[in-house]
């Protein structure tokens, strides 16, 4: 059963970068099937997409967070990455990795389980 | 992009109730169109794709419908576990964006 977990900072002072990795257990992140996404949520409020990678390396973003977000891959690691910077506390939110359908593209059928990241001094 | 906007954002309901929220999006997306439920601090689960095809495992008491920019979720015989909170979600094309959220309440 494919598994994802977030890791990184609870914790991150305004104006710096966030980081986090998401890992793929019980599967190989180097599969032309899926895109891998982020996806974060803000307390009490709803669901919004940042971003997309394949393994190949195409990654595709939210044009509001277009500016601040690179998603990397690193398939020697079966893991991908989030970068977010110039943070605010807008961006406080709990982050989720997510597993997406290459074709359609969008449609999310596994999640990790969130990660809450925290934007203050 | 396209806007999702659910109806209504809280739904009071006892087990055993029929319950059913509606998703309007901002313009046509045909039926590339999700479904999902949210326990109190845990990840979304997928529910449903394509506006009505249910995903594994997925009890038969939920169903969607819905093509164009007006679609459903039904629950019928509403159970314990069903008291969450539902996003639709629209997938015809990037940025894939979400409903607000719907909470079924315990009336």
């Amino acid at each position: 059963q494919l598994q994802l977990q977030e890791s990184g900072p609870g914790l991150v002072k305004p104006s710096e970068t966030l980081y986090l990795t998401c890992a793929v257990s019980g599967g190989s992140i180097s599969t032309n099937d899926f895109y891998w996404d982020w996806i974060r949520q803000a307390p009490g409020k709803g669901l919004e997409w940042i971003g997309s990678i394949h393994f190949r390396g195409s990654a595709y973003y939210n044009p509001s967070l277009q500016n601040r977000v690179t998603i990397a891959v690193d398939t020697s690691k079966n893991q991908f990455s989030l970068r977010l910077s110039s943070v605010t506390a807008a961006d406080r939110a709990v982050y989720y990795c997510v597993r997406g359908a290459e074709n359609p593209r969008g449609l999310y059928d596994r999640w990790g389980q969130g990660t809450l990241v925290t934007v203050s001094s | 992009d396209i806007q999702m906007t659910q109806s209504p954002s809280a739904l009071p309901a006892s087990a055993g109730d029929r319950v059913t929220i509606t998703c309007r999006a901002s313009q046509n997306i045909n039926t590339w169109l999700a479904w999902y439920q949210q326990m109190p601090g845990k990840a979304p689960k997928l529910l449903i794709s394509r506006a009505s095809t249910l995903d594994r495992g997925v009890p038969s008491r939920f169903s969607g419908s819905g093509s164009g920019t007006e679609f459903t979720l039904t629950i019928s015989n509403v159970q314990p576990d069903d008291f969450a909170t539902y996003y639709c979600q629209q997938y015809k094309s990037p940025p894939w964006t979400f409903g607000q959220g719907t909470k079924v309440e315990i009336k």
